[in-house]
């Protein structure tokens, strides 16, 4: 069963859209939430999310969590072609033995930027 | 400032093989280390963790092993190499668990 959902798995728009993608989540003692930017390579760190409310913002790109709720989104304004990758969510699960937390990811939005 | 070399960047090694991926940290000490699959398709799943020297956990029972022989050095290995085993690897680390979770540039395997 996923405890890390994203939504959608793929989205296609033109260059100048905003988009919105989803994550929500299924933790007790949640720590924090992280978003993920995946081009070709490895992930690139995005942002880092603790407290519920609390808006993260880095240029076109913006957070927010809803602790309550338990999901956050990750808006991205006047897209570029530059931002097609795929995005993903990480949240801290303990782990089987309950004495350390890991990242689980979710399976990723595939966004597309056409021009 | 803190980097993480993995290597090789590519292999192509034959089913039965044996596999010994390496990962290392510099400019930090006492690191939690994590080896990530992602097959095809976009999941990430977590193989191993290491919160110190010789502490290994596994998350997925296979037919890899890791190990942890220097505070910021990570090795993944197999002893025989099964196709379902292809996939890209990817060595991370963070410091403690509220921080972010940094990757190396990954390993791709293909099992012929």
């Amino acid at each position: 069963e996923d405890k890390v959902v994203q939504s959608p798995l793929s989205l296609v728009v033109h260059e100048g859209d905003t988009v919105t993608l989803n994550c929500s989540y299924e933790v007790t003692n949640f720590r924090s939430l992280l978003w993920y930017k995946q081009e070709k390579k490895a992930p690139t760190f995005l942002f880092m999310l603790t407290s519920s409310g609390i808006e993260k913002k880095s240029g076109r790109l913006s957070s927010i969590l809803d602790k309550k709720e338990l999901f956050s989104i990750l808006n991205i304004t006047a897209t570029q072609t530059g931002d097609s990758a795929v995005y993903l969510c990480a949240v801290d699960l303990p782990t089987s033995g309950g004495s350390n937390y890991k990242l689980t990811f979710g399976k990723g939005t595939l966004l597309t930027v056409n021009p | 400032s803190q980097t993480i070399h993995q290597w090789p960047a590519t292999l192509v090694q034959p089913v039965g093989s044996p596999l010994s991926l390496e990962c290392t940290v510099e400019g930090t000490s006492n690191p939690n280390l994590y080896w990530y699959r992602q097959a095809a398709g976009r999941g990430l799943q977590l193989l191993f963790y290491s919160v110190g020297i010789g502490q290994i956990s596994s998350e997925v029972p296979q037919n890899l092993s890791a190990s942890r022989p220097q505070d910021r050095q990570f090795i993944l290995s197999s002893k025989k190499l099964l196709l379902s085993d292809s996939g890209f690897y990817l060595c991370a680390w963070r410091q403690g668990y509220n921080s972010p979770l940094h990757f190396g540039n990954g390993t791709r395997l293909t099992v012929t």
